[in-house]
């Protein structure tokens, strides 16, 4: 199986702060890697898909980037309403993986 | 749009079975798979599976082949996944999932179910 992990674990920042999760996977993905946003209480969303396509009505404040092991996820200008975790997923190969997620706060 | 509606909370015993459903509304149900994803409480995200109602096709994740069978009733347009032998880390919130593609799994989940908690305990 793939493994992936992510980093940090959780994170601390300032509404407006420039904000970036990596996710690393343990084999070449090549660009099959999605990013889900989960608040608290609610199922996951579908964010990004194949690495930095935006979902519609996703805010162009997010943006993936990233390929073969290495990834990442940044938040622009972090608001209020991304408090949430974050988690990569890979699709290269069954069974589909997830990153153990990324806990967003606010400061 | 897209819905998908799940059944109630469970509660089983170690050892009993459980069979959760995801109605599917708003789309062409034979056309395109269901994945299911569980958390753990407080814990990630795990895929479990998907099957095909368009050619009743399965794939599970090898943790869980010959503990869960997962199927679907093309006139209610509803999946079920079922769960044998439950043991207390079965203890989870079960998601399904729309698939983009009928044909094969192909892991993108853009359509989520509420959720459903199923409880292991003696």
């Amino acid at each position: 199986d793939i493994q992936m992990t992510q980093s940090p674990s959780s994170l601390s920042a300032s509404v407006g702060d420039r904000v970036t999760i990596t996710c690393q996977a343990s084999h070449d993905i090549s660009g099959y890697l999605n990013w889900y946003q989960q608040k608290p209480g609610q199922a996951p969303k579908l964010l990004i898909y194949d690495v930095s396509d935006l979902v519609t009505g996703v805010p162009s404040r997010f943006r993936g980037s990233g390929s073969g092991t290495a990834f990442s996820i940044t938040i622009s200008s972090l608001q209020p309403e991304d408090i949430a975790t974050y988690y990569c997923q890979q699709y290269h190969s069954l069974p589909f993986t997830f990153g153990p997620g990324t806990k967003v706060d606010i400061k | 749009q897209v819905q998908l509606v799940q059944s109630g909370p469970e509660v089983r015993k170690p050892g009993a079975s459980v069979k959760v459903s995801c109605k599917a509304s708003g789309y062409t149900f034979s056309s395109y798979g269901i994945s299911w994803v569980r958390q753990a409480p407080g814990q990630g995200l795990e895929w479990m599976g998907w099957i095909s109602d368009y050619n009743r096709n399965t794939n599970y994740a090898q943790k869980f082949q010959g503990r869960v069978t997962m199927t679907t009733d093309t006139s209610t347009s509803t999946a079920y996944m079922e769960l044998r032998s439950l043991r207390s880390d079965d203890t989870a919130i079960y998601y399904c999932t729309k698939e983009p593609s009928g044909i094969e799994a192909s892991g993108t989940f853009e359509h989520w179910g509420q959720g459903t908690l199923v409880t292991v305990s003696s």
